[in-house]
């Protein structure tokens, strides 16, 4: 079975600080898919990003970088210099498959806020 | 960009009434889903749709709730007596073969069941 496990529930930052979002996954699948995604008070899920088991690369995306660590079965997600549009709450999640069985399993997410 | 539509985004209604709730998958999508989040916890699958059949469902998922692709656009849930604990947001997902980066989410409807 499959679970994502955010230990961090709330996070407050102040402006412009970094701030690193923490995901533990466990599989039991060699081949195995990991997202975030974002939940801003309006509700919605906002994909920021999908990663492939099989490949390691860490990825950086303007203020956003994601760590993938298969050792540590992590996926560690940071912004730096976080902006007040950057509270929301954050989500881990993964998938064991594509296509018809690749339900995503979510963490509890963690609320980051960013204060000014 | 296409998008996931959903309607109701709010439905107010009494325990032990029946409710669809409605999707607009993205059009050339396959695979179909529904989630639910229950306030302030995590979004938890209910079950998966491909090739008009229902591939996996959850524990949650049980004889109240059905879903169904009444025709070529529409993918629907029902829950035939609502329970004050389906009160949540169900959001609908769609995705094409799996080839791009992740399940379309829509917006959510927020059922409030009294």
């Amino acid at each position: 079975a499959q679970k994502v496990t955010q230990a961090q529930t709330e996070i407050s930052v102040v402006e412009k600080e970094d701030v690193t979002l923490d995901c533990v996954y466990e599989t039991r699948d060699t081949t195995y898919y990991l997202f975030w995604y974002k939940q801003p008070p309006s509700g919605e899920l906002v994909f920021l990003i999908r990663r492939n088991s099989f490949d390691e690369q860490n990825e950086i995306s303007g203020r956003y970088s994601w760590n993938f660590q298969k050792s540590t079965s992590s996926f560690n997600f940071t912004i730096t210099a976080s902006q007040v549009v950057d509270s929301a709450v954050y989500f881990c999640a993964l998938s064991e498959a594509i296509g018809a069985n690749s339900k995503l399993t979510f963490g509890k997410g963690i609320t980051l806020s960013v204060r000014p | 960009e296409p998008e996931v539509t959903q309607t109701p985004s709010h439905q107010v209604t009494q325990m032990g009434q029946e409710v669809i709730l409605r999707c607009v998958p993205i059009s050339n999508h396959l695979y179909f889903y529904w989630y639910r989040q229950i306030l302030g916890q995590k979004v938890e699958f209910l079950v998966s749709f491909y090739n008009n059949e229902i591939s996996e469902k959850s524990e949650i998922f049980d004889d109240q709730f059905s879903v169904e692709r009444p025709d070529g656009s529409n993918f629907t849930l029902k829950i035939r007596s609502t329970k004050l604990e389906d009160s949540a947001m169900y959001f609908c997902a769609s995705w094409d073969r799996g080839t791009r980066e992740t399940q379309y989410f829509g917006p959510g409807t927020r059922l409030l069941v009294l």
